[in-house]
């Protein structure tokens, strides 16, 4: 592993159906975060980890959930998937959360939920 | 409220200059990211500005006024693999991003 990586690349969902979306780091950086993308808005912060075992809330957390067992894994769960939450869903992690912490991100996963 | 406002679109030739503007407004503030993405991709990043002034790095270079709420970045020399998304991002008081929708750059031949 080199970087940030995500899977899987795509899914496609039936609504109610629960989902895992896998992120994993190999640069040992103590800050992660999860992101979703949709055309004509901004990444939206979902939640975030500055550190292995403890989470927090983003801008749009609602039906999301995350744990951080270890430095390197960062999984997002959706519990009942909906409609709304189609997106591309973007992982990502600093070195440190704050400062210059320029921010790394995995390729990215093309969710739909129909 | 947290606000970044940046232009939707621009087009420009290449081997030309152009200059992507973001204004924000944000609760405190810790600096000012530039990214970019190419479609279908992740964003990487391209800069950091926290104090005021003139950041260059290469055929880049980015812009703050922390009194203005002000950013550009600046492209020079185009080149056609710059044909991007270029997504302003300010960072607030807790030290999260908040991100701009991105400044689709089309360069033409």
């Amino acid at each position: 592993i080199a970087g940030i990586t995500q899977a899987p690349t795509s899914q496609i969902l039936a609504a109610g159906r629960r989902m895992t979306l896998r992120c994993t780091q190999d640069m040992r950086h103590n800050a992660m975060y999860w992101y979703r993308q949709d055309l004509g808005l901004g990444l939206r912060l979902i939640h975030y980890s500055n550190t292995a075992g403890t989470t927090g809330k983003g801008e749009v957390p609602d039906g999301y959930s995350v744990s951080r067992a270890n430095t390197d894994d960062f999984p997002l769960t959706l519990a009942s998937a909906v409609p709304s939450q189609t997106s591309v869903y973007f992982c990502a992690s600093s070195d440190s959360a704050g400062g210059t912490g320029e921010q790394f991100f995995g390729p990215g996963t093309r969710l739909t939920v129909l | 409220g947290q606000n970044i406002d940046q232009p939707t679109e621009m087009t420009a030739t290449e081997g030309a200059i152009v200059q992507i503007n973001c204004t924000y407004q944000t609760s405190g503030f810790n600096g000012l990211f530039w990214y970019q993405q190419h479609a279908g991709e992740a964003p990487t990043f391209l800069s950091y500005n926290v104090l005021d002034g003139l950041e260059e790095k290469g055929r880049f270079s980015s812009f703050l006024s922390r009194s203005k709420g002000y950013s550009y970045l600046l492209l020079k020399e185009l080149q056609m693999k710059d044909s991007a998304s270029y997504l302003c991002a300010a960072m607030d008081s807790n030290y999260q991003l908040i991100w701009g929708a991105g400044t689709k750059l089309i360069i033409k031949p």
